[in-house]
């Protein structure tokens, strides 16, 4: 089976732009997480769709905001964009079973 | 709320002698617990994980980590090192509750030398 996969792999953007990042499991998985990594946070959980419905969210502001569509693929969505939000943007899916699967992460660079 | 300590930044060992990167956790309820690695530039891989049973869980390339409920610790061991094995290491636990959310760890980079 194909793994997770994350486009665009890396993104330039300027501060005050929104930035979509896209996110397909792998195949039979309908539990799609977001995580946000940065040198000094860490690796922080942004949300988790399951079925099209967000399931659980992190402690993010409203700029951050997913979806999930019919096929099981997710975006991810930042708007006005901030410095702080240069980042490694990870997407995992599950199946039933507990263990998540990451993909390769998208790099954001604010500008 | 539930909680990962990675208490070393850094481990160093030279190739061939036996590894151990520390873990400790703190959830409530029946704990999941989860070692991912991480190349340069690279996602997260899965490494192993104890959901339930033997407290001593094998995973890829040779690593197992040993669960202790009384010390909730989770911590990662090879018996002989490689230095393909340098990159870091994250420990992760989430609750019984369903959910898929992960707590990470900061992160221990190992360094294994020639």
């Amino acid at each position: 089976k194909a793994g997770v996969t994350q486009t665009p792999r890396y993104l330039i953007k300027t501060r005050g732009q929104q930035v979509t990042l896209s996110c397909s499991p792998i195949s039979g998985h309908r539990s799609v997480s977001w995580y946000q990594q940065t040198p000094g946070q860490g690796l922080q959980f942004l949300f988790e769709y399951f079925s099209e419905t967000q399931r659980n969210k992190g402690n993010f502001p409203g700029r951050f905001s997913g979806r999930q569509f019919s096929n099981s693929r997710s975006e991810m969505n930042v708007s006005t964009l901030e410095l702080g939000d240069s980042a490694l943007y990870l997407c995992a899916s599950r199946w039933t079973e507990e263990t998540q699967y990451f993909g390769p992460g998208t790099r954001l660079l604010v500008l | 709320a539930q909680s990962v300590a990675q208490p070393e930044d850094q481990v160093n060992v030279a190739e061939g002698n036996p590894l151990t990167v520390k873990c400790t956790y703190s959830v409530s309820g029946n704990p999941y617990l989860f070692w991912y690695v991480q190349y340069p530039n690279r996602g997260l891989q899965f490494l192993l994980k104890y959901i339930t049973g033997d407290n001593l869980v094998k995973g890829s390339y040779g690593f197992e980590a040993e669960f202790n409920k009384s010390q909730t610790s989770f911590h990662l061991k090879k018996p002989s090192a490689l230095v393909s094995d340098s990159a870091l290491y994250f420990c992760a636990v989430r609750d019984d509750s369903g959910y898929s959310t992960l707590t990470f760890g900061k992160g221990t980079m190992l360094l294994v030398s020639p």
